[in-house]
């Protein structure tokens, strides 16, 4: 159980191009969506968490202009990254959490390289 | 602010031989901690935590930690490595009480030498 979904694994385009990432939780409700970037140093960096229904809070220094966020239910979230830029690349990890559950459980990552 | 230290960038131990991965961490209050690992190119998994009761804690594919509220650490261990160990490791913390952020560690490489 608690199975997380994330597509594409991988994506290649062009500098200033729009980019969505796509979170499902097939198993269980997910309350709350978590996106993270991490870096070659390995380091999770945070970038917003999301609550079905409502906006997501993005932590400081993350660009909510840019990383646009949306979790329409409680299956699916989406981080969208607009007009990319090399400096974007990178490995995009969201996960989820149900109901009444500590435990995160975590898609398999996005790796996306803008050329 | 809360933090979690993984003082080993990498631990190298051979096929067999007893496995401890390090982490301190620091919360006020009661922690919540957990252990994930991942695999190359792909997501964290869950591998325990502890809550609250027992400071031994058993999690998947025979690995367990062990809660030490005086020393503040949560070690992850086996007690015989496999290759398939092989793996980056990451201790997280949270503050007890309700759904709190989650810190991650900075991930500790293990490499199981055949």
């Amino acid at each position: 159980g608690a199975v997380v979904s994330q597509h594409p694994s991988r994506v290649i385009c062009k500098s200033g191009t729009s980019v969505k990432i796509e979170c499902r939780s097939l198993d269980f409700q997910a309350t709350t969506m978590f996106w993270y970037r991490q870096f070659p140093k390995k380091s999770l960096m945070l970038m917003a968490t999301s609550n079905e229904g409502s906006k997501a809070t993005y932590e400081q220094g993350v660009e909510k202009d840019k990383f646009l966020i949306n979790h329409a239910s409680l299956t699916l979230s989406t981080l969208t990254v607009t007009s990319a830029h090399p400096e974007d690349s990178s490995f995009y990890i969201c996960s989820a959490r149900g109901t009444g559950e500590l435990t995160q459980h975590f898609g398999d990552g996005t790796r996306l390289s803008i050329l | 602010a809360q933090s979690v230290a993984q003082p080993e960038d990498q631990v190298n131990v051979a096929e067999g031989n007893p496995l401890t991965v390090k982490c301190t961490y620091s919360v006020s209050g009661n922690p919540y901690l957990f252990w994930y690992v991942q695999y190359p190119n792909r997501g964290l998994q869950f591998l325990l935590k502890y809550i609250t009761g027992d400071n031994l804690v058993k999690g998947s594919y025979g690995f367990e930690a062990e809660f030490n509220k005086s020393q503040t650490s949560f070690h992850l261990k086996k007690p015989s490595a496999l290759v398939s160990d092989s793996a980056l490791y990451f201790c997280a913390v949270s503050r007890s009480g309700g759904y709190q952020k989650v810190t991650f560690g900075t991930g500790t490489k293990l490499q199981v030498i055949p």
